[in-house]
């Protein structure tokens, strides 16, 4: 069993929809959480960051976080064709830990916003 | 801010020889970058990660002879693929963690694509 599961689609939706993506992970020495975009033939693109349980917003962009379930999720609002790319959760672990400092990453969904 | 370069871009090389591949951190320092490659519609695999003034930690499975790290300065770290063959064409990208603040998240460069004949 992957430490990381992420659903790699695709998935495709229509624009203005709402998306939501999600990873589930085994390893409870996770703290860190991380949503990242990539476009084809580039490298990845932060774009949330969050720090144990919780939610955090920006922009259209919601990312949750439930340790007890080991499950995060990312939420795009009013989604655009601009968003179609390939979505990666990474996660990593606090310090001290064999995880600390590296990611483990999901094997991403592929995501086409349509208009 | 936040940004990471790597150079080139591409690359295509004939089999048997060297290629170096430059990740600059732009505007930060970064005591520890990382090195990837990935597969066509696969996801990131780590293969060793670098700490400036020490050497490399390489995961297991990478040839570390084959693959050689610099990490010379806070804002520069090399990939080398010596004697590269065909099996090595492939994704390669370095991602750089800031040296302060709360952060833990990796800032990613734009890859280099390489492709040995």
């Amino acid at each position: 069993q992957k430490e990381v599961e992420q659903d790699p689609g695709p998935l495709s939706v229509p624009e203005g929809a709402i998306v939501s993506l999600n990873c589930t992970y085994s390893n409870s020495a996770f703290q860190y959480f991380m949503w990242y975009r990539q476009y084809s033939r580039k490298g990845p693109e932060l774009l949330m960051y969050t720090y144990s349980s919780g939610n955090k917003e920006d922009g259209r962009f919601t990312a949750q976080v439930d340790k007890s379930s080991k499950y995060i999720s990312l939420f795009i609002r009013d989604s655009q064709p601009s968003d179609s790319a390939t979505y990666l959760c990474a996660m990593s672990g606090g310090a001290g830990g064999t995880s600390y400092g590296k990611l483990t990453f999901g094997q991403g969904t592929i995501l086409t916003v349509h208009p | 801010g936040a940004v990471v370069s790597q150079h080139p871009s591409w690359v295509i090389c004939k089999s048997g020889t060297s290629v170096k591949i430059e990740c600059r951190s732009l505007d930060f320092q970064a005591t520890t970058m990382f090195w990837y490659r990935q597969f066509p519609k696969q996801s990131l695999m780590l293969m060793a990660t670098s700490n400036e003034g020490s050497k490399a930690t390489y995961e297991q499975g990478v040839e570390k002879d084959k693959f050689l790290i610099n990490h010379a300065s806070l804002t520069l770290s090399t990939l080398t693929v010596t004697s590269a063959h065909p099996e090595d064409s492939s994704f390669y990208i370095c991602s750089a963690r800031a040296s302060r603040g709360p952060t833990r998240a990796q800032y990613f460069g734009p890859g280099t694509r390489l492709l040995v004949l």
